[in-house]
């Protein structure tokens, strides 16, 4: 098993600049998540797909962020445009169906905007 | 809403020692409370989790948490550390409804340095 697959894991960019971070999720988990953490607000919940649908997006910040799941394998965080505040680690995150199923997380893709 | 407190940030033990990484929760309805751990520059990973049934469960590598809904708390313990269990560790609790999502709540983290 590949595990939730980040790309990429390491960006460092100028303020402005439109950033896309990717994600490939555990084939057949059909729950899906991007995680921000932080050193000053630990880690936050950005939003939640189901079967490719967003469900939960409370926590995306502003209108700056964005993210789309066109499919079941795939799924995008865009950035645009970015700013220093928004230096930190990004989790991608799939479960399957399943109300006490674990989430498994990827890497991670650090991010930092100067 | 649920929530998780975690109230060390940092623990520091000696190598062989035993520890106890404290987790109390607090939600109105039932909840399955998990343990994740995140090794440096790692994603985080499920150590243990409670769902039903016996309120004692066990990592693989020597972890234990007990369930305790009187106190509402699931503090995790190992009875001797080795360095290789230096990370940070996460509380986190979801509640049972069967009705559509529930969001899963992480605590602040608790990092756990082992001393040689």
């Amino acid at each position: 098993d590949a595990g939730v697959i980040q790309s990429p894991r390491h960006e460092v960019t100028e303020m402005g600049q439109e950033v896309t971070l990717r994600c490939k999720p555990i084939s057949g988990h059909n729950s899906l998540f991007w995680y921000r953490q932080t050193m000053m607000r630990g880690l936050e919940l950005l939003i939640y797909f189901n079967n490719n649908v967003p469900i939960d997006d409370s926590g995306m910040p502003e209108d700056r962020f964005s993210a789309k799941m066109p499919n079941a394998s795939f799924s995008t965080l865009k950035i645009q445009p970015s700013e220093p505040r928004d230096s930190a680690v990004y989790f991608c995150a799939s479960s399957p169906q399943g109300r006490g199923n674990t989430i498994y997380f990827g890497e991670g893709s650090w991010l930092t905007v100067v | 809403a649920q929530s998780v407190t975690q109230l060390d940030s940092q623990v520091p033990v000696f190598e062989e020692a035993p520890v106890e990484l404290r987790c109390n929760y607090s939600s109105s309805v039932s909840v399955y409370l998990f343990w994740y751990v995140q090794y440096p520059n790692q994603g985080l990973q499920l150590l243990l989790k409670y769902l039903s049934g016996s309120t004692l469960v066990e990592s693989i590598n020597g972890f234990e948490a007990e369930f305790n809904k009187s106190q509402t708390s699931f503090h995790l313990r190992k009875p001797s550390v080795h360095i290789s269990d230096t990370a940070e560790y996460f509380c986190a609790v979801r509640k049972t409804s069967s009705g559509g999502y529930q969001k899963v709540t992480f605590g602040t983290g608790t990092k756990l340095q082992v001393i040689p």
